[in-house]
């Protein structure tokens, strides 16, 4: 079966980095996208990766390596409006889009 | 005009109740979406339309049904749903479908409770 894996909560301090990584299996590979989404409300597209290596836009970069099946989204100088749901999500060979449970990332002063 | 629109934000009703959930989207889009979100689970993708065609078959119960009127609107009609039903329901737009790198944009659900 399709699987994406995302750790489903991570703690990280104001100012500071974090990673979240997503690992996948899937039946082939279009890209994989990163959204966030805030509490009660739409997911809000971050990031689209289908080649290897790191893309940056700002305080947020991904990475993608499609030989091991992975991904992270690296965010700097975390501010507390970043305390939100990261998503990943996979488009397989079906090109249907295969979405992790998401992150829940908690910003502390 | 905000990009995705979705009304009602909150629903409440009870098993034997008939209601619609309605999507429009303003950017020009060829291609609409309705996910079902459930708490720590992954977004589940209900159905697709193409150019007002439903070309996903994912398997979903018939008592939600989706009419697409035009290639700005999108419907969810539910009828006889099951407390399990309840969830947030995401309607999402993208320029095309079956391509790599089309972006989903997604309005801001329905909080459905069924009781």
């Amino acid at each position: 079966g399709q699987n994406i894996d995302q750790p489903t909560e991570m703690t990280a301090t104001e100012g500071a980095i974090v990673q979240i990584n997503c690992t996948y299996q899937t039946s082939g590979f279009n890209g994989l996208f990163w959204y966030q989404q805030h509490a009660g409300e739409a997911p809000t597209f971050l990031s689209y990766n289908v080649l290897d290596g790191l893309e940056e836009k700002g305080r947020f970069s991904s990475f993608l390596s499609r030989s091991k099946g992975y991904s992270y989204l690296l965010l700097k100088e975390l501010q507390m409006k970043d305390s939100a749901s990261y998503l990943c999500a996979v488009r397989d060979s079906n090109y249907q889009l295969i979405w992790g449970a998401g992150t829940k990332l908690i910003i502390k002063p | 005009e905000t990009g995705v629109t979705q009304t009602p934000r909150h629903l409440v009703m009870g098993m034997t109740n008939k209601k619609s959930l309605k999507c429009e989207q303003h950017l020009g889009h060829n291609a609409m979406y309705w996910y079902k979100q459930s708490a720590k689970k992954p977004l589940e993708l209900m159905f697709v339309y193409s150019l007002e065609e439903r070309v996903e078959n994912n398997s979903v119960p018939s008592r939600f049904s989706p009419e697409c009127p035009n290639s700005s609107h999108l419907f969810l009609h539910l009828h006889t749903l099951q407390p399990e039903d309840s969830a947030l329901y995401l309607c999402a737009s993208s320029q095309d479908w079956g391509q790599g790198s089309e972006t989903q944009y997604f309005g801001p659900g329905t909080r459905l409770l069924v009781l």
